[in-house]
């Protein structure tokens, strides 16, 4: 089993509608959690950290995190063609020790 | 801006050669991590680094690569011999502890012929 699991996608999402991403994790005693989107051959960049339980809005960009389901999610709202890219859920496994799931691809459709 | 930056961003190198890649953190950063990214394993940690001393480097093959800071402004991550199977995207990354985010460099792209 592995530590962090994501949809693999592709996840297509028409212009304007919401984006659901899902990430659920092993190891109960993670503390912290992070978003990162990657576009194709760009390097991994930080979209939202979460710490603790309930949502953590930005922007276009709700996070939420239930420890107890361990289970994170992320919310992107008004989906914009500029959003498609790989979503990358990583999890702090233990002391700066990411786990990083396999990454969902977002396809937004005009 | 205050940025990873990596080089080479690019290498080509021919089996058995030795490739050595830098990375200087963002200044400030206290933490830096090696991972390398491929279509079939993902990104994968190799080794990181608190305050220049080692911490962990269980993700990486022990025989052929070594990662080390030399000082606070240079990682380097070597392979000796390389591999075909070592192509892949090698990505630097530093934060500012170990439970903060990690801001990534643009990654070296290394293929080994």
């Amino acid at each position: 089993q592995k530590e962090v699991e994501q949809n693999s996608g592709p996840l297509s999402v028409p212009e304007g509608a919401i984006a659901s991403l899902n990430c659920t994790y092993s190891d109960r005693v993670s503390q912290s959690f992070f978003w990162y989107r990657q576009y194709s051959g760009k390097s991994p960049e930080l979209i939202m950290s979460i710490y603790s339980n309930g949502d953590k809005e930005d922007g276009r960009f709700t996070a939420q995190l239930n420890k107890a389901s361990q289970y994170v999610s992320l919310l992107i709202r008004d989906s914009q063609p500029s959003d498609s890219a790989t979503y990358l859920c990583a999890v702090n496994i233990r002391w700066g020790k990411l786990q990083f799931g396999a990454g969902t691809q977002v396809v937004v459709t005009p | 801006d205050a940025r990873v930056t990596q080089t080479p961003r690019h290498k080509v190198t021919e089996m058995g050669q030795e490739v050595t890649m830098r990375c200087q953190p963002i200044l400030g950063h206290n933490t830096v991590f090696w991972y390398r990214q491929t279509m079939m394993q993902g990104l994968e940690l190799l080794a990181y680094f608190r305050n220049r001393a080692p911490l962990d480097d269980s993700g990486m093959p022990k025989d052929r690569f070594s990662a080390e800071m030399p000082d606070a402004t240079l990682a380097t991550l070597k392979i000796q011999p390389s591999e075909p199977r070592d192509s892949a995207v090698y990505f630097c990354a530093s934060g500012p502890g170990l439970q903060e985010t990690q801001y990534f460099g643009p990654g070296t792209r290394l293929l080994v012929l």
